[in-house]
């Protein structure tokens, strides 16, 4: 079975400060993915990383980076928290590209991080 | 406007009825279309993926139907169990364009014994 998980499944955090949400998969897969997901709102893409060092903006990056060292761990950061970073997060893996012949691979989710910011 | 749009966004159901949920998208041309299943509290879990080409695929009691003319899918759910409860979400691959998926913002359908 494919796992992915994330380090904190609640969190709160003080307005300003640094957090770090840790994303980890273990099936060896190339692509891996931060979203943010809030009421009345889909799934929202902050990152994505197709290649270990390697990332790319998705579409809501302003006020986080990402880290990916190590080909299964992909990190978010929040270099200062606000409080309109309250959300849950949501971290996903794929082996393959999300398009292809028979549909593209599919994307599995970690469990997420609700995070507060107070 | 959202590209992918669902309905109903909630829908309450007796265990053991049917039920059917829509979405409609206006991402064109697209690559394939998803569906996943949300429980509360949880990632999303990935239920079927069809590509433009596909008309219908299934996973045990999941069904899941494109119309590409009409730019519509539906999610068919059959003799409905109380672990069916959860956020089914509708997701459109935009490959020629942003190569993003793109998230509907879901029905949350629940289940009552």
């Amino acid at each position: 079975d494919v796992k992915v998980t994330q380090s904190s499944r609640y969190l709160v955090k003080r307005t300003g400060e640094k957090v770090f949400l840790e994303c980890v998969q273990d099936m060896d897969h190339e692509n891996m993915f931060w979203y943010r997901q809030d009421p009345g709102l889909g799934l929202r893409l902050i990152y994505f990383s197709y290649d270990v060092k390697m990332k790319e903006k998705g579409d809501i990056p302003e006020g986080y980076s990402v880290s990916r060292e190590k080909k299964e761990r992909f990190s978010l950061i929040l270099e200062s928290a606000s409080t309109n970073q309250t959300s849950m997060y949501l971290c996903a893996s794929s082996s393959e590209g999300l398009a292809g012949p028979h549909g593209g691979d599919t994307q599995y989710f970690g469990p997420g991080t609700r995070l507060t910011v107070l | 406007k959202n590209q992918v749009e669902q309905s109903p966004q909630s829908l309450i159901i007796l265990e053991g009825k049917n039920c059917t949920l829509q979405c409609n998208y206006t991402v064109s041309p697209f690559s394939n279309l998803r569906w996943y299943k949300q429980d509360t509290g949880r990632g999303p879990v990935s239920l079927t993926i069809m590509t433009f080409s596909e008309n219908t695929k299934s996973n045990g009691r999941y069904t899941a139907t494109l119309d590409a003319d009409t730019k519509q899918s539906s999610l068919h759910i059959t003799a409905s169990q109380l672990s069916d409860s959860a956020s089914y979400i509708c997701v459109v691959l935009d490959h020629y364009n942003t190569d993003k998926l793109i998230f509907g913002t879901g029905t949350r359908l629940q289940v009552f014994p």
